[in-house]
Order: C-alpha cells, then structure tokens, then sequence
C-alpha cells in the first residue's frame, strides 16, 4: 500500500539553529499539504502545494519558515532559524483533490532546546 | 470559515461499552468531514468520511458516524471499545476548497 514518507522522524536541535523537513507524498498525488501539531491540539496548516505552485502559504511564518516542491514530487520544509516554540510535529499529507481526502505521513517530531 | 468543535480533550471508557466521540461543525457551503485516529508518534490515519451520500458513515475497526445537517453534527460511534482504541481522535472539516480544519482532538483511554 503506498505511504507518504517523511524523514527524519525526530529531529533535535538547539534554538537559532537551521533545520530541514523531507517528504515524498504518495504517487501521482498532486496536492502536498505541511501542517504543524502542537502537543494536544489538531494539525495546523502550514502551506498547502498543488504540483510545484503554493496554494496556500497564509499560516506560514515567512520570516523563518519557507517550503519548497520544486519537481511538483517531495517537498523540504525549513526552519530557519528555529525557536523554542517551533517544537511541535511536523506532518506532511498528500491528496489528489478527491473529496479532499489527505492521507498523512508518520511526521517528524521536532524539539528545539 | 470552517470549524469543528470536539468537547471534552479526554474521554475515558470501558472495554467493551460504546465509544462516543462528538463533533459539531461550521460551515457556509455543504461540507465534507472526516474522522482521524493518531496513535503515539505516528500522523494521522483515516477513519472515515462524508461526502453528501449516505447520511451514516461506515469507516475503519468498526466506527461509524452519523450526518445531522439539523444539528450540525458528525458524532463518531463505535458499539463496544477495544483496547486498541486507545488513541486520539480527530474530526475535521472542509468546504471543498481542499483545505481542512481540524478540532483540538479526543484522547481515548480504555479501561480494562
């Protein structure tokens, strides 16, 4: 059954420094979503790609924060540079437009000390 | 814009009694919604969804969720809990623009 990747799963890091988020979203999905989850609360949109083009980059905080899909395939997200309330889950999800069905990766946890 | 409320983050219940998760939901335009589960350190996994066919729902681990327009409502079911269940949920919403919005989540504990 196909999956959509992420890497790494857990991410260290001390604040001010830079980090980068990978995704490979499921084949043939042209829609890449990257959300935030805080400890406790429900995923927050972070910047939604149809192909290689942002959809939506309204909750994404740009001074620090940029998201690329250059081939319209994975995706990289970085932080940069990263502060103490950027810990959280970062998820990655990929749709084809259906419904709005996304189907979901298994995130990268990200603690910044 | 559109929003789901789930009440009560933690909901305990017994192995082997119903399940009942509630969502109420907000939006301008008929809307499709959806239920998650995440388990400890993993994304997210569908449960089910609504997409303006039949008003019952029949998703995955057999969970169900009804469609009342009337009450705004998509409550998610299930008639006897599993240990397995232990997990948090997730409903969500979206007004067809493929973006959705998720409520704060249920932590499920089952208890032996």
């Amino acid at each position: 059954e196909a999956e959509v990747a992420q890497s790494p799963r857990y991410k260290i890091t001390e604040k001010s420094q830079a980090v980068a988020f990978w995704c490979d979203p499921i084949s043939g999905h042209a829609t890449l979503y990257w959300y935030r989850q805080i400890l406790g609360q429900g995923p927050e949109l972070l910047v939604q790609f149809q192909d290689e083009s942002v959809v939506d980059d309204s909750q994404l905080p740009k001074d620090r924060f940029s998201a690329e899909r250059l081939k319209g395939v994975d995706s990289t997200l970085k932080i940069q540079p990263a502060e103490l309330g950027d810990s959280a889950m970062y998820l990655c999800a990929s749709g084809t437009g259906s419904y709005n069905e996304q189907f979901f990766g298994p995130g990268t946890r990200l603690t910044v000390l | 814009a559109q929003s789901v409320t789930q009440l009560g983050s933690h909901v305990s219940v017994s192995e082997g009694a119903l399940v009942l998760l509630r969502c109420n939901y907000s939006s301008s335009v008929p809307p499709y919604l959806f239920w998650y589960v995440q388990y400890p350190n993993q994304g997210l996994q569908l449960l089910l969804k609504y997409t303006s066919a039949a008003t019952l729902v029949k998703g995955i681990n057999g969970f169900e969720a009804e469609f009342k327009k009337s009450e705004t409502s998509f409550h998610l079911t299930k008639p006897s809990a599993h240990m397995s269940d232990a997990a948090e949920y997730f409903c969500a919403v979206s007004d067809r623009g493929n973006r959705l919005a998720f409520g704060k989540g249920n932590q499920v504990v089952v208890i032996p």
